[in-house]
């Protein structure tokens, strides 16, 4: 079984400083991991992907995260947060051998408020 | 013009009405899925298919049914809607190697049942 906890609900920031949203997951096997986004009224948008390549994984807008085994965590960050980034963010993580029913398992999602 | 639309966008229907949800790919996926989206739970699968003949369901599959019309389409039908499943539905598409890759989703709908 895998599962995935996105271990704040509500994250607020101020323009300009850093952000960290934090995930760990538990899986048995060796499992991909994604970050999405969903800005209001929007569906959801891929921000970076893990899929056993590099460790440090760069995504869109300036956001990258960093898998770590040892401590099953998956958080993401940017250096420096712009009023755009203001959305609902969900860690995802997906386990299982190429053709086989791999499915996706969503964390419960963190909003990230950036105050100006 | 959006890979994966979803229509309606909005619905508010009353308890005991049959109801459809439809989507539509122009990526050429092979792989559909829908999810319900509840406040505190992220998103949850409801079915999905690998291909027009193959239906499977997801883990919150209870109420609902889907078909396959064809590679580009996958509708979601509730054939008695009640209360709870008022929520924001999602369908998305991913290729031949699912999930490893990512998915693609559209853009929603809400679902209010009164």
């Amino acid at each position: 079984a895998q599962s995935v906890t996105q271990l704040d609900s509500h994250v607020s920031v101020s323009e300009g400083t850093p952000v960290l949203l934090r995930c760990n997951y538990s899986s048995s096997y060796s499992p991909s991991l994604f970050w999405y986004v969903q800005h209001p009224n929007k569906g959801l948008q891929l921000l970076l992907k893990y899929t056993s390549a590099a460790t440090l994984v760069k995504g869109i807008n300036g956001f990258e995260a960093e898998f770590k085994k040892s401590e099953t965590s998956f958080h993401l960050t940017k250096p420096s947060a712009h009023m755009s980034d203001a959305a609902e963010y969900f860690c995802v993580v997906s386990v299982g051998s190429s053709g086989s029913a791999r499915q996706l398992t969503f964390g419960s999602g963190t909003q990230l408020t950036v105050l100006p | 013009d959006a890979d994966v639309t979803q229509t309606p966008r909005n619905r508010i229907t009353k308890t005991g009405k049959r109801i459809m949800l439809e989507c539509s790919q122009t990526k050429g996926h092979d792989r559909m899925y829908w999810y319900r989206q509840d406040p505190g739970l992220g998103l949850r699968l409801i079915y999905y298919s690998f291909d027009v003949k193959d239906i499977n369901k997801g883990e919150i599959s209870d109420g609902y049914s889907v078909s396959r019309q064809a590679q580009a389409k996958f509708s979601l039908s509730l054939e008695s809607a009640i209360p709870n499943q008022t929520a924001l539905y999602f369908c998305a598409t991913s290729d031949s190697w699912g999930s490893r890759y990512e998915q693609y989703f559209g853009p929603g709908t809400r679902l209010t049942v009164t």
